[in-house]
């Protein structure tokens, strides 16, 4: 499992409140990845970040932001959470070379 | 812009038939593709890349460059066999994901 973990493992929260997930990994892998994963449309890229401090956005970035201030944590942010953000998150980061990416376990976020 | 398309979101076959799961992507470039698994409550897992042309669990799957597909195939499918399947295709630092095939594996 490359060392990912996600905390926390399942949320329920109210619309309007923001929401911290986060990511962390332990062997040092430049790029992390976090994806919503949702019935009908698959995985679909939040933001990804190719090193500290360096993020960019992917296909579904409105309504979140993420931060990475050391190479193993990756933060993902929902700034004031929609019951539309309803979904389950999932981390991953990259091997070199893109070769392979490795996932977290994911969290369930529930806003109700 | 590129895109992975999985027609199947299920597929029920029995025990011992043949599983073929379907993928075509869209892309201007040179494409590396990949098959991700994701078995009941666990995290999404590595199933083969195109790039190493390998069998993994007794699966495979060919680049078609002319038919821009990708499709998984299994000669025998088992019931451990049962799971989501995801198609996805590296473009730069990115990696786009079909919507999933959820196949099932009838004793």
């Amino acid at each position: 499992d490359a060392g990912i973990t996600q905390s926390p493992r399942h949320k329920v929260t109210e619309t309007g409140t923001p929401v911290t997930l986060r990511c962390h990994q332990t062997e040092n892998h430049r790029y992390m990845y976090w994806y919503r994963q949702d019935p009908g449309h698959g995985l679909r890229l939040i933001h990804y970040s190719y090193g500290v401090k360096d993020t960019d956005k992917g296909e579904v970035s409105d309504g979140y932001s993420v931060s990475r201030s050391k190479t193993e944590d990756f933060l993902l942010t929902l700034e004031s959470a929609t019951s539309s953000q309803t979904s389950v998150y999932f981390c991953a980061i990259a091997t070199v070379s893109f070769y392979e990416q490795y996932f977290g376990p994911g969290t369930r976020l529930t806003v109700t | 812009a590129q895109r992975v398309t999985q027609p199947e979101k299920l597929l029920s076959v029995f025990k011992g038939a043949p599983v073929e799961l379907k993928c075509n992507y869209s892309y201007s470039g040179s494409p590396e593709l990949f098959w991700y698994v994701q078995y009941s409550r666990q995290r999404l897992q590595l199933l083969l890349r195109h790039i190493s042309r390998e069998s993994i669990k007794g699966f495979t799957a060919d680049l078609n460059k002319g038919e821009t597909s990708f499709h998984l195939k299994k000669p025998f499918a088992q019931e451990e066999d049962s799971a989501m399947y995801y198609c996805a295709l590296r473009a730069g630092n990115q990696f786009y994901f079909g919507t999933g095939t959820s196949l099932t594996v009838i004793p």
